[in-house]
């Protein structure tokens, strides 16, 4: 079974501050992770994925994320938040051994507002 | 690239009737596609799995004969939503994978659908 954590429901931030969101994981095997953020009432956009290699990956958007394995971690960081970076951000893992399929399990995301 | 839309972008429907939803992948191949439902302020729940060519494959608890899923073609899946009841109002997306690989799902921009 896989598993996916969001601890923060919200996350407030000011502008120009450095943003994280946490997300934490559960996988039997080794994990496929993801970032999406979404605005209102719109799909799901792609941040960023670690799949192998470098455990801090950078996305769009100056976006990066650190797979920390020992800590079962892959928190969402930005050096210096923007007001257009307020949205719903949700983190997803996929299990990539055989038996898990192509199914991705979904965090309960956090709300991210960055104010003026 | 990796666009994937989806039509309508909003359905207002009576109860007891069926509301077809369309999802395309734009500019690539999908041999897989997903299909979501999402609740105000919830995360993502994956209804089911539609794969080019074969039945689809629901999760635990989604009624396959409500929810019809058709993936005819490497661009195109429909989920009809049959007999529509109020309970069923909700936002709904799809997501596609590149065939051929690759692990990333691209999102569609959401129907949401209301039954009256």
């Amino acid at each position: 079974a896989q598993s996916v954590a969001q601890p923060e429901d919200q996350v407030n931030v000011a502008e120009g501050n450095p943003l994280t969101v946490k997300c934490t994981y559960s996988v039997s095997g080794n994990p496929y992770l993801f970032w999406y953020v979404q605005y209102p009432n719109r799909g799901l956009q792609f941040l960023l994925k670690y799949i192998t290699g470098d455990n801090l990956v950078k996305g769009s958007y100056g976006f990066e994320a650190e797979f920390n394995k020992s800590q079962t971690s892959f928190h969402l960081k930005k050096p210096s938040a923007l007001v257009s970076d307020s949205a719903l951000y949700f983190c997803a893992v996929r299990d990539i051994g055989w038996a898990a399929g192509n199914k991705l399990t979904f965090g309960g995301g956090t709300r991210v507002l960055v104010k003026p | 690239g990796a666009v994937v839309s989806q039509h309508p972008s909003r359905v207002i429907c009576k109860s007891g009737t069926s509301v077809k939803i369309e999802c395309r992948s734009l500019d690539f191949q999908a041999t897989t596609m997903f299909w979501y439902r999402q609740f105000p302020k919830q995360s993502l729940m994956l209804m089911a799995t539609s794969n080019e060519g074969s039945k689809a494959t629901y999760e635990q608890g989604v009624e396959k004969d409500k929810f019809l899923i058709n993936h005819a073609s490497l661009t195109l899946s429909t989920l009809t939503v049959t007999s529509a009841h109020p309970e069923d109002s909700s936002f709904y997306i799809c997501s596609a994978k590149l065939a051929g690989g690759g692990d990333t799902q691209y999102f569609g921009p959401g129907t949401r659908l209301t039954v009256l």
